[in-house]
């Protein structure tokens, strides 16, 4: 969607295994982001890098670890450490080059449910 | 506390009955207010920004207002289209804050 793609859109998990969502873009943006949304709740910001081999972690980063190798691709790994992992997973990267931190492209999403 | 509530939970209008929906916050290091649109299913797509009391932005139904503790969303004669869960977030240097989102139905 608009230049970035998330996949699997769905995704089943047992407890105890770690499981990895991608995130590509092709916009040649520096930021990416990842958030989660749980119903009931708003979107919260787990991870986020602003430059290649490097990232910070958000509200909620407890249970989860990236990594940002490509300027590209941003993947997300949800560890057995992550208590409550079922939600729907967003990444997202600025809509314009200059556009910062809060006016975002996402893409369609990764739901993920623990069996 | 960062917080960005946003009222009502779920509206249901009948085309063509215009209403408004409400977003209050308190961010530390506020950059702007931000609306988006989310289908369902789907990413959030981003509408507006608001940067300072006053301002106002307008597309196509949605007209976005701004006071210093509180966003508008006004839509004008919604269409079943206009349907989806509507999110305000308070952006600073490093993330958005959202809130929970107003479910919009419209029904012909």
């Amino acid at each position: 969607d608009g230049g970035i793609t998330q996949s699997p859109k769905y995704l089943f998990r047992k407890e105890g295994q770690n499981v990895t969502l991608s995130c590509e873009q092709n916009l040649n943006h520096d930021a990416m982001y990842w958030y989660r949304q749980d119903p009931g709740q708003g979107l919260r910001l787990i991870y986020y890098s602003q430059i290649v081999n490097d990232f910070q972690k958000g509200d909620i980063a407890e249970g989860y670890s990236v990594s940002r190798e490509k300027k590209e691709s941003f993947p997300l790994t949800v560890t057995s450490a992550q208590k409550n992992p079922t939600a729907f997973y967003l990444c997202a990267t600025p809509r314009n080059p200059g556009s910062g931190a809060n006016v975002l492209t996402f893409g369609a999403g990764s739901r993920l449910t623990v069996l | 506390e960062d917080q960005v509530t946003q009222s009502p939970e779920a509206l249901r209008l009948q085309e063509g009955e215009s209403s408004s929906l409400n977003c209050s916050y308190t961010v530390s290091g506020l950059r702007g207010l931000f609306w988006y649109r989310q289908d369902p299913g789907k990413g959030p797509e981003f509408l507006f920004t608001l940067y300072s009391a006053g301002e106002e932005k307008e597309k196509e139904r949605l007209k976005a207002t701004l006071t210093k503790k509180e966003s508008f969303l006004h839509i004008t004669a919604p269409k079943p289209e206009d349907s989806a869960t509507y999110l305000c977030a308070g952006g600073n240097t490093d993330k958005l804050i959202f809130g929970t989102g107003t479910r919009l139905q419209v029904f012909p």
